[in-house]
């Protein structure tokens, strides 16, 4: 089974830029994560998806992120304009829907922002 | 709210030691319990979880965990590390609210283990 992909793994980029993410989840996962995750801390869950549906974006800076599932599969994650505190790496996870099931994590794409 | 806190941001231990890494949640509600491991430059994966039932559980390389609704506690311990178990772990709660799971995660314990 194909775990879950993300990309780039690495992008370096000065501020005010734009940049994008990308994943894709495990096939049939109908619950997708992004987690922001700064040097030395845990995870921090920015977005969750159930389907194509957003569930749970609290914790997403609105005015600068922006995140879309199409079609329920992939997604992408967008930075526009970029600051420095935005230096992290952004993971993306995938799951089945029910109580207490075990999210699969990406690489993740680390992001430096000068 | 939930909360969870990694009492260790650092454990340094010598090879074929004893380990245990504290973990630590808050909740109002019934919660789920995970430990996940990130070796360097990669995701995150599922060492162990807790949904129900017996209160000690164990990994496939050895790790066990117990969970201690009494004291909130969800420890992590290995009766001998291995210079490979040198990685980050994390501590993570969840309940399960309104049709869906909210994993909140605590700030991690880097394991060292030295020869």
């Amino acid at each position: 089974e194909a775990g879950v992909a993300q990309s780039p793994r690495y992008k370096i980029i000065e501020k005010r830029q734009s940049v994008a993410f990308w994943c894709n989840p495990i096939s049939g996962h109908a619950t997708l994560y992004w987690y922001q995750q700064i040097l030395g801390q845990g995870p921090k869950l920015l977005i969750q998806f159930q389907n194509n549906g957003v569930v749970d974006d609290s914790q997403l800076p609105k005015d600068r992120f922006s995140a879309e599932r199409l079609k329920g599969v992939d997604s992408t994650l967008k930075i526009q304009p970029a600051k420095l505190e935005d230096s992290a790496v952004y993971l993306c996870a995938s799951s089945s829907t029910g109580r207490g099931e075990t999210q699969y994590f990406g690489p993740g794409t680390r992001l430096l922002v000068l | 709210a939930q909360s969870v806190t990694q009492l260790d941001s650092q454990v340094p231990v010598f090879e074929e030691a004893p380990v245990e890494l504290r973990c630590n949640y808050s909740s109002s509600v019934s919660v789920y319990l995970f430990w996940y491991v990130q070796y360097p430059n990669q995701g995150l994966q599922l060492l162990l979880k807790y949904l129900s039932g017996s209160t000690l559980v164990e990994s496939i390389n050895g790790f066990e965990a117990e969970f201690n609704k009494s004291q909130t506690s969800f420890h992590l311990r290995k009766p001998s590390v291995h210079i490979s178990d040198t990685a980050e772990y994390f501590c993570a709660v969840t309940s399960f609210s309104g049709g869906y799971n909210k994993l909140i995660f605590g700030a991690g314990t880097r394991l060292a283990v030295h020869p």
